[in-house]
C-alpha cells in the first residue's frame, strides 16, 4: 500500500502561469516531507523541503504547503517556466536518519 | 564533491547473467541508500546503510538480489541469476546524519539496466 501519492501523473501549464502539484500521505508518523525534481537521464535533485511543525515553506519561485490535518501537500511554482518541465516526487520520511518514501511523480510540461 | 558516482550508466545483459551496479558516495556522508525506479511501482527503497551497516533490506525483492558496502566510500548492488522483470533504473543516495531537519539525499545519476 502507498504511503506517499501523487494522483496526477502528469500536468500541463502555460509559461508565466502556476503550476499546482499535490501530493497525499497516510502514515502520521512523517515529519519532513519533500519535493524532488528529475530531469530524463539523470538522478532527483532536491528542491524544497517542510517540516510538519510549518504549514509553509517558501523558496523564491517554490512554495510548499502543508495540511498536517488532512495528510496533503502541495507544491506551488509561480511563475512557471519551460525548464521547470520535469518529473516531481513528493517524498516523505519520519525523524532521524531514516529512508524517504516517494510517490510515483508528476510530470509537468510547461508550454511556451 | 563530484557528487554520487554510480556505474554503469547502461547495461544490457541476458537473462541469467551476473549484474554489479557500483555507487561511490559523497564523502563524509554515512548512510547510502539503494532505490529502483520503475513505471508500475515509481522509486521504491532496496537497501540502506548507516556507517556501513546494512539497516533494512527489506526492500530486496528476492535472494538473487544482494548489496553490500565494504568501507564508506564504495558500495555494490549485485543481480544474480538476472530476469528482464529487473530492468529498471537503479539510482544510489547518500546523505549524512543530521540531528534533526529533513533527511536530504542526494542522489546518483541512476545505472539504467536491461535485462534481455
Amino acid at each position: 500500500d502507498q504511503q506517499v501519492k501523487q494522483n496526477s501523473p502528469s500536468l500541463s501549464v502555460q509559461e508565466g502561469r502556476i503550476s499546482i502539484l499535490n501530493c497525499d500521505y497516510t502514515n502520521s508518523m512523517f515529519d519532513y516531507f519533500l519535493w524532488y525534481k528529475k530531469y530524463p537521464a539523470e538522478g532527483p535533485t532536491f528542491l524544497i523541503s517542510i517540516s510538519s511543525i510549518k504549514d509553509k515553506n517558501e523558496d523564491g519561485r517554490f512554495t510548499v504547503f502543508l495540511n498536517k490535518s488532512a495528510k496533503h501537500l502541495s507544491l506551488h511554482i509561480v511563475p512557471s517556466q519551460p525548464g521547470d518541465s520535469a518529473v516531481y516526487f513528493c517524498a516523505a520520511s519520519a525523524e532521524g536518519n531514516t529512508p524517504l518514501v516517494f510517490g510515483k511523480g508528476t510530470r509537468l510540461s510547461v508550454i511556451a | 564533491d563530484a557528487g554520487v558516482i554510480q556505474s554503469p550508466r547502461h547495461e544490457v545483459t541476458e537473462m541469467g547473467q551476473e549484474v554489479t551496479l557500483r555507487c561511490k558516495p559523497i564523502s563524509g556522508h554515512n548512510s547510502l541508500f539503494w532505490y529502483r525506479q520503475t513505471m508500475m511501482r515509481g522509486l521504491e527503497l532496496l537497501i540502506y546503510f548507516n556507517n556501513n551497516v546494512p539497516i533494512d533490506d527489506s526492500g530486496m525483492p528476492e535472494d538473487r538480489f544482494s548489496a553490500k558496502m565494504p568501507n564508506a566510500s564504495f558500495s555494490t548492488l549485485k543481480i544474480q541469476p538476472s530476469e528482464p522483470r529487473d530492468s529498471a533504473v537503479y539510482f544510489c543516495a547518500s546523505s549524512s546524519t543530521m540531528p534533526a531537519g529533513a533527511n536530504v539525499l542526494t542522489f546518483g545519476a541512476g545505472s539504467r539496466l536491461t535485462v534481455l
